[in-house]
């Protein structure tokens, strides 16, 4: 039972494009948290979706982030217009039911390098 | 969620055991007592969870206090891949609010 996939691994973006990275959560989950780990810095909560259904985006800055989860395929989150600030590590996390007896399962994240 | 309180940082040596402290005096009735950690490069990762009773997993020990307004993590023999950021984090248990982590306490492990 693969666990939850993210990719790419790394990505560089230069100033100005877009970024997308990808979530594919693990086999029967369809609650997909997002966080962002900027560097030296805490893991801080993003977005909660599940399945077509954005739940919770209070951690989402107001512009250039978005966020799905579509009925089909891995849930993407997108970053338009990149600065530099933007560099990160993103962690995605997946869990089968929303109530706090279960834990979540994070990815192995994305690193963008924004140049 | 309740607020956590750790220690920055703790130290062990290896094949020792370690007790990772945590304070959490507001916890309400519903609230899980949550257990992370991320080791270095790595995102983070599920280590145990409890509510009342005190938790046994392959990876480590959950000790409840019965007041509940303390826990502590027991690794019964800690190596260098124990070398982590620990985080301990209350959950309601609706589960409405997502995990949200705070500084953690950062273990090091001595050879």
């Amino acid at each position: 039972n693969a666990g939850v996939m993210q990719n790419p691994r790394h990505l560089v973006r230069r100033r100005g494009q877009e970024a997308r990275l990808r979530c594919s959560p693990m086999k029967g989950h369809s609650h997909v948290y997002w966080y962002r780990q900027l560097p030296e810095e805490g893991l801080k909560f993003m977005v909660y979706l599940q399945k077509e259904n954005i739940i919770d985006e209070s951690g989402m800055p107001k512009e250039r982030f978005s966020a799905e989860f579509p009925k089909e395929g891995p849930s993407i989150l997108r970053i338009q217009q990149v600065v530099r600030g933007d560099s990160a590590a993103y962690f995605c996390a997946s869990s089968p039911r929303k109530g706090a007896n279960y834990g979540y399962t994070f990815g192995s994240g994305t690193r963008l390098t924004v140049v | 969620d309740a607020k956590t309180t750790q220690p920055n940082s703790m130290e062990s040596n290896e094949e020792e055991p370690v007790h990772l402290p945590c304070n959490h005096s507001t916890i309400s009735g519903t609230d899980y007592i949550h257990w992370y950690r991320q080791l270095p490069s790595q995102g983070p990762e599920y280590v145990i969870h409890g509510l009342t009773s005190n938790v046994n997993n392959r990876m480590a020990s959950l000790a409840i206090a019965e007041d509940r307004k303390s826990s502590t993590l027991i690794l019964h023999r800690a190596t260098l891949r124990d070398a982590a950021v620990y985080y301990c984090i209350l959950r309601d248990v609706a589960g409405n609010t997502p995990l949200v982590f705070g500084k953690g306490t950062r273990l090091s492990v001595i050879a």
